[in-house]
């Protein structure tokens, strides 16, 4: 079946705008994830999701950073008042809904901020 | 001091090597251990799940887990051009909500 995907695959945006990032996870996965992915700080945890509640918000760097979820299904990352530190590219995970079950990646949305 | 240490590399091995890719973690909350392949512009992809100490092989990958040195590896025999990649290690605590915390992940080229 089809994997997670993400839209746009790059973004380019100014200083100061706002950007909406997708993910569609797969069919059935109630668990969705964020991750941010740097050249200095790795892969790092942004948002959880199960269902469409976000118990656990606490790797989102600032409050410019919001994300939902609707229906269960897709997810949307947004970043207000963008600034170059937030330059990276952005992944989106789904799993089955367990904890422990394994999460699937998406090809990621590469972000770059001028 | 992070969480997870993995040596970023570059790694350079002739085509047929065994690799060992290696992390190493300070938190002994940490149950569950993985290992992911990520090419480039691409997202991660699983190669390896292990729960707790031991041993777990999968075809030319064996993942490695020991508990008491806060140590895991991946080995990659047989290596070849194809798994030039990056490779990350993760990790889940048991009270966790499936964050996972990740190496900085190593760069891996197998050359012809």
């Amino acid at each position: 079946g089809a994997g997670v995907s993400q839209s746009p695959s790059n973004k380019v945006t100014e200083k100061g705008k706002d950007v909406e990032l997708r993910c569609d996870p797969i069919s059935g996965h109630t668990a969705l994830y964020w991750y941010r992915q740097s050249l200095g700080q790795g892969l790092e945890f942004l948002i959880y999701f199960q269902g469409n509640s976000a118990p656990d918000k606490s790797g989102l760097p600032s409050d410019r950073f919001s994300a939902e979820r609707t229906g269960g299904s897709v997810s949307t990352l947004t970043i207000q008042r963008t600034q170059q530190e937030d330059s990276a590219v952005y992944l989106c995970a789904s799993s089955r809904g367990l904890r422990t079950d394994t999460q699937y990646f998406g090809p990621g949305t590469r972000l770059t901020v001028l | 001091q992070k969480e997870v240490e993995q040596d970023p590399g570059p790694l350079s091995v002739p085509e047929g090597a065994i690799v060992s890719l290696n992390c190493t973690y300070s938190n002994s909350a940490f149950q569950y251990f993985m290992w992911y392949r990520q090419y480039s512009r691409k997202g991660p992809e699983l190669l390896m799940y292990t729960y707790s100490s031991g041993n777990k092989e999968d075809g030319r990958f064996t993942a490695q887990v020991d508990k008491s040195s806060k140590y895991i590896s991946l080995f990659i025999r047989d290596s070849q051009p194809s798994d030039s990649a990056t490779y990350l290690c993760a990790m889940l605590r048991t009270s966790n909500t499936g964050k996972l915390i990740f190496g900085q992940g190593t760069t891996l080229q197998v050359k012809p």
